[in-house]
């Protein structure tokens, strides 16, 4: 079974709008951490924002949001205001078995990820 | 240098030939990761290395693939006999392990790999 899903493969969205790219996982462990990370075409692999499984409140980063549902395991992006800039690959990352206060070991897993394409 | 660096950059190689890409992570970051990521794909995890524990392999795809880490730094991703199926980008990333700390991965740029 995955234990990332994003089930969108592309997005188009217009600019100056909001988008939510989705994220789905799968695990048993109760510590875990979730990560975005977008990818220009360029390739290089751009950290966004991190959302801990004990952390209460919705991370969000300037124009990052993450909408945490911990009951539906799920772990949106929110993205407001979309740039040209915006378009490129994102993709969600967990890594499970975190400690409950920090302590961050253990490999990340990634989704497939979502093409995220803004429209002028 | 500040990021994480990857070499060689490009790589065309013969099937059949073996391959090594290097990895110098970020000073101080204890943990390091190799990931493959095929043209248009997600990141297919390959291998972690976290201090002086035993590295988790459960993403090597094959016997031909293999990587060490030496002095907890500098680590060299092997391909043995080389297959077509084994062309794509394989990825180095880092990352800081201390309590309170997310542990987000930092990346370098990438080995594109092209077997003929």
């Amino acid at each position: 079974a995955q234990k990332i899903t994003q089930t969108q493969p592309g997005m188009f969205v217009q600019e100056k709008e909001a988008v939510t790219l989705d994220c789905t996982y799968d695990t048993s462990d109760q510590s875990y951490g979730l990560f975005w990370y977008k990818q220009p075409s360029s390739g290089e692999m751009i950290f966004l924002i991190y959302q801990g499984s004990y952390d209460e409140q919705n991370a969000t980063e300037g124009r990052y949001s993450l909408n945490f549902q911990k009951a539906r395991k799920s772990a949106n992006l929110v993205i407001s205001a979309s740039q040209l800039g915006d378009s490129a690959m994102y993709f969600c990352a967990m890594r499970e078995g975190i400690f409950r206060y920090g302590g961050s070991q253990g490999n990340l897993i990634f989704g497939k990820g979502t093409k995220l394409s803004v429209k002028p | 240098g500040a990021g994480v660096s990857q070499s060689p950059s490009n790589k065309v190689t013969e099937k059949g030939k073996d391959v090594e890409l290097r990895c110098d992570p970020i000073s101080g970051h204890t943990a390091l990761y190799w990931y493959r990521q095929s043209l248009g794909q997600g990141l297919e995890f390959l291998i972690y290395f976290q201090g002086n524990s035993a590295p988790d392999k459960s993403g090597l795809p094959s016997d031909r693939f293999s990587a060490e880490r030496t002095g907890g730094s500098v680590s060299t991703l092997t391909i043995q006999r080389t297959q077509q199926e084994d062309s794509a980008v394989y990825l180095c990333a880092s990352s800081l392990q201390l309590a309170g700390a997310t542990g987000e991965l930092f990346f370098g740029e990438g080995s594109r790999l092209t077997v003929l």
